[in-house]
């Protein structure tokens, strides 16, 4: 069975500083790997995913991520937080064929 | 593009109502799933529908029923409502799940209450 782990579920964060949301997974084959966000009272966005290649991908808002296949984890990273940051991220896995799999998400507020 | 569209945005039931979300999509998905959202729990997987006239049951499908009307639109059903049913539905869609790095896109949500 697949799952997805996010093992923080709130982050509070200084804006400008820097932060890392954690995401592990568990797969026995090889998988697809997203970050999504949802801002208050909203649907759930792509933020960025890994598909082959790079293993560190990055988005147009200065988020990135990297695949590290050896620990399993798909960890989120910013190095300067804005307070417009402040949201739930979700990590979620996708394997050929299959559904989603959603982890339980990590809300970050970005404190002023 | 509207994207993913839902209706309504907003729902107050009462225990054993019957209702109808509706999700419309108009990317020209052939995929599209009902999501719902619980605090901690992340999303978890109603029903999808892999292409028009499939559906299929995901992780927790009692209580709710699917129709895949036609391409573009995926409705849920509530046939007799329940407190637990309390939660914010969400519908999505994508290419297809036979494309290996299928994206979903998500509606806005629909939050839905059962007293």
């Amino acid at each position: 069975a697949q799952s997805v782990t996010q093992l923080d579920s709130q982050v509070p964060v200084f804006e400008e500083a820097p932060v890392e949301l954690r995401c592990n997974y568990s797969s026995s084959v090889s998988v697809y790997l997203f970050w999504y966000v949802q801002y208050p009272n909203q649907g759930l966005q792509l933020l960025l995913k890994y598909l082959s290649g790079s293993t560190l991908v990055e988005s147009i808002n200065g988020f990135e991520a990297e695949f590290n296949k050896s620990q399993t984890s798909f960890h989120l990273r910013k190095p300067s937080v804005h307070i417009s940051d402040t949201a739930e991220y979700f990590c979620a896995l996708l394997r050929g064929g299959q559904n989603f799999v959603f982890g339980p998400g990590t809300r970050l507020s970005v404190l002023p | 593009n509207a994207g993913v569209t839902q209706t309504p945005k907003f729902q107050v039931l009462k225990t054993g109502q019957s209702m109808t979300l509706q999700c419309a999509q108009d990317m020209n998905h052939n995929s599209m799933y009902w999501y719902r959202q619980d605090p901690g729990m992340g999303l978890r997987l109603i029903y999808y529908s892999a292409s028009e006239g499939t559906t299929d049951k995901g992780e927790v499908p009692n209580g709710y029923n699917v129709s895949r009307l036609n391409k573009r639109e995926f409705s849920l059903r509530l046939e007799s409502a329940a407190p637990s049913q309390t939660s914010v539905y969400f519908c999505a869609s994508s290419e297809g799940l036979q494309h290996p790095s299928d994206t979903q896109y998500f509606g806005p949500g629909t939050r839905l209450t059962v007293l």
